[in-house]
């Protein structure tokens, strides 16, 4: 089973600096595979990157993703307020499973 | 406009069944590729995949839960079923259906519903 496993758990920013957010798979996996998530609280996920560094329909060019094999990052230039959140990466398994990492929290500096 | 709604229980007690429904619309589990999952999440915040099911009617299970969940689907309804036998209290959390895109991501969520389990 592949284990993703995010960092920083918590990340403190202010608006209009930029976040790098981390995604470690514990195994090589397709970027085809890997998708990242906002959550906001009280809200189900929405998703924001898929393939590893396609966006969503509606996702602000401020979201980009990248990385292969192990290593995926999603990055927030220009924070806005809107922005602070959970974050999950989410891989697919070719055993036609699926798992979350542990999330990052983008929080308000 | 694709949307999805879980419904069921709030509460339940430890060893009963869960039953949740998930009612979608703007897609059709008939059409090929179409495929329909459930995810929950628990206090904690862990995200947690539990099974999908596919417009062609194949079903996949996470491994470790495997053998307490069942998925089915009622294409006339536009609905999708989860079943959770032997609830405990660890299995207290917010249950999500979502519309998995390509077999790969989930791109629809439903709001969620919590299901506390509690004597």
């Amino acid at each position: 089973e592949i284990v993703l496993t995010q960092s920083p758990g918590t990340l403190s920013l202010s608006p209009g600096e930029s976040a790098t957010l981390s995604c470690r798979a514990s195994q090589s996996i397709s970027s085809s595979y890997l998708a990242w998530y906002q959550q906001k609280p009280g809200q189900a996920p929405r998703l924001l990157i898929s393939g590893a560094s396609s966006r969503a329909a509606g996702i602000p060019d401020r979201f980009s993703g990248s990385g292969s094999g192990t290593d995926f990052t999603l990055t927030i230039s220009r924070l806005e307020p809107e922005d602070f959140a959970v974050y999950y990466c989410q891989q697919y398994a070719t055993s036609r499973s699926y798992s979350f990492g542990q999330g990052t929290k983008l929080e308000i500096k | 406009q694709v949307t999805l709604k879980e419904s069921g229980p709030a509460l339940v007690k430890p060893t009963q069944t869960l039953t949740l429904t998930c009612t979608f619309s703007g897609f059709s589990l008939t059409t090929s590729q179409m495929r329909v999952g459930w995810v929950r999440q628990t206090p904690g915040k862990a995200l947690e995949w539990l099974a999908r099911i596919d417009w062609d009617g194949d079903k996949f299970y996470s491994t470790s839960l495997k053998t307490r969940l069942t998925i089915s689907k009622d294409t006339s309804k536009n609905q999708v079923v989860l079943t959770m036998t032997n609830m405990d209290p660890v299995d207290t959390a917010t249950y999500y259906c979502s519309r998995i895109a390509g077999g790969l991501y989930f791109d629809y969520w439903g709001q969620g519903t919590l299901v506390t389990v509690s004597s």
